[in-house]
């Protein structure tokens, strides 16, 4: 079956440090998107991309940056971890077909917590 | 902007008590209202997508409606196992907004 992956599924860094949250779909979905989850602040978009080599920042992308080399996958990477990106981090792939926006399907989610 | 209002933020029920959902929206040209049920720990499922006002759907005890300006998710006789929470999202020309979700639990 189609699954969307996070990996991997927790992690613990230290302030400063480079880290990347790996995201894969085997849906073949054009579109794919990485959001953070707070407690008071729901869902809010970081990244996306609409296809290969194609990224667009999202609402809260400051310290975040993501590349699309291949349908199936779109790395997120926090160049400089920071404590204020403590939080629990969704993937998510779409696939438009004739103009219609179809709903996007969420990977397990990966909890950060950086120290 | 496009803006995303839940209500209420928590809502608790016995079983087999109906209710509704609501989720007031703001947005530059609506292209898709979807909601999502999420579980502790784990990513939202896809529950619907409304397109225009005045369509509905549904899907075993839930029925999501749309209007101009909110949409309702209606739970008839809930059962213990519908405890979640439920989040609305907007699609306008840029990306998905999402609201911050009403947790919904039914005890038996």
């Amino acid at each position: 079956d189609a699954e969307i992956t996070q990996s991997p599924r927790h992690k613990i860094t230290e302030t400063g440090r480079q880290v990347t949250l790996a995201c894969h779909q085997t849906w073949n979905h054009n579109n794919m998107f990485w959001y953070r989850q707070d407690l008071g602040h729901g869902l809010r978009l970081i990244h996306y991309s609409y296809g290969v080599q194609d990224t667009n920042k999202g609402e809260v992308s400051d310290g975040y940056s993501v590349s699309r080399s291949n349908t199936e996958d779109l790395p997120l990477t926090l160049e400089s971890a920071a404590s204020s990106q403590t939080s629990v981090y969704f993937c998510a792939s779409s696939q438009t077909r004739q103009g219609v926006n179809n709903e996007q399907f969420f990977g397990p989610g990966t909890r950060l917590t950086v120290l | 902007e496009d803006q995303v209002t839940q209500s209420p933020e928590a809502l608790r029920l016995q079983e087999g008590e109906s209710s509704s959902l609501n989720c007031s929206y703001t947005v530059s040209g609506l292209r898709g209202l979807f909601w999502y049920r999420q579980d502790p720990g784990k990513g939202p499922e896809f529950l619907f997508t409304l397109y225009s006002a005045g369509e509905e759907k549904e899907k075993e005890r839930l029925k999501a409606t749309l209007t101009k300006k909110e949409s309702f998710l209606h739970i008839t006789a809930p059962k213990p196992e519908d405890s979640a929470t439920y989040l609305c999202a907007v699609l306008g020309w840029r990306a998905l907004t999402f609201g911050s979700g009403t947790r919904l639990q039914v005890q038996p």
